[in-house]
């Protein structure tokens, strides 16, 4: 099956700081990635979408200046949290799709950031 | 606006219980997809099963079936035979059909916790 792997699996960083996460696809090509947000107890909310080789699509109250993503490649898309604050603090996961499978997105097993 | 709805927070089943998630949605157009999806406490997202609007048949993988009623716009998750290892959260979740990336927008989940 398509396998999403992202790192680091968890982080802790100082208010202030910056931080990338990685999602790769590890055995296809993705068309598409994208970027969720899960709060304790909460669901995923979509932050971003991305497309291999354009800017990535941000979801409505979501800071494209704060949540820098780039889609390098079709197996790597980064999420970099500028100036990191305690409320950034949350677990981020990506998922990748394929163009022609409709419906399936492979997710990554997501990366939990705490920000001090 | 595309709308997924979960009305219950929590569940306890007995092993080996049959269990009934529910999920309605609401949407005006007569393409889309649904998707259950289970995240255990580690936080990986697992693919459960999908339903199309045009898919004739209530989907089936395993102990796992979806009782989707296009009229009443609901598509129950079922699990059968229930074992303690299907303690999570569960997600039900809907492709936005007006999105050509397969964006996918979630309810806000059910906890299901299984008594021994």
């Amino acid at each position: 099956g398509a396998v999403v792997s992202q790192h680091p699996s968890w982080v802790i960083c100082k208010s202030g700081t910056s931080v990338k996460i990685e999602c790769r696809s590890l055995d296809f090509q993705a068309t598409t990635m994208f970027w969720y947000r899960q709060f304790p107890k909460q669901s995923l909310m979509l932050m971003a979408t991305s497309n291999e080789g354009s800017k990535a699509t941000y979801e409505q109250g979501v800071e494209k200046d704060k949540f820098l993503i780039n889609h390098a490649s079709l197996t790597l898309s980064t999420l970099t949290v500028t100036s990191a604050h305690p409320e950034d603090s949350s677990f981020y996961i990506c998922s990748a799709s394929v163009y022609g499978e409709a419906y399936e997105q492979y997710f990554g097993p997501g990366t939990r950031l705490t920000v001090t | 606006a595309q709308k997924i709805t979960q009305t219950q927070p929590g569940m306890f089943v007995q092993e080996k219980e049959a269990v009934t998630l529910d999920c309605t949605y609401d949407t005006s157009d007569q393409s889309y997809g649904l998707f259950w999806y289970k995240q255990p406490s580690s936080g990986e997202m697992i693919f459960l099963i999908y339903q199309g609007s045009y898919d004739e048949q209530n989907a089936t993988e395993g102990r796992y079936s979806l009782n989707f009623q296009k009229a009443r716009k609901s598509a129950n998750l079922v699990i059968s035979a229930s074992q303690l290892g299907d303690s999570a959260m569960y997600f039900c979740a809907m492709r936005d059909p007006y999105s050509s990336a397969s964006k996918i927008i979630f309810g806000s989940g059910t906890r299901l916790s299984i008594r021994p």
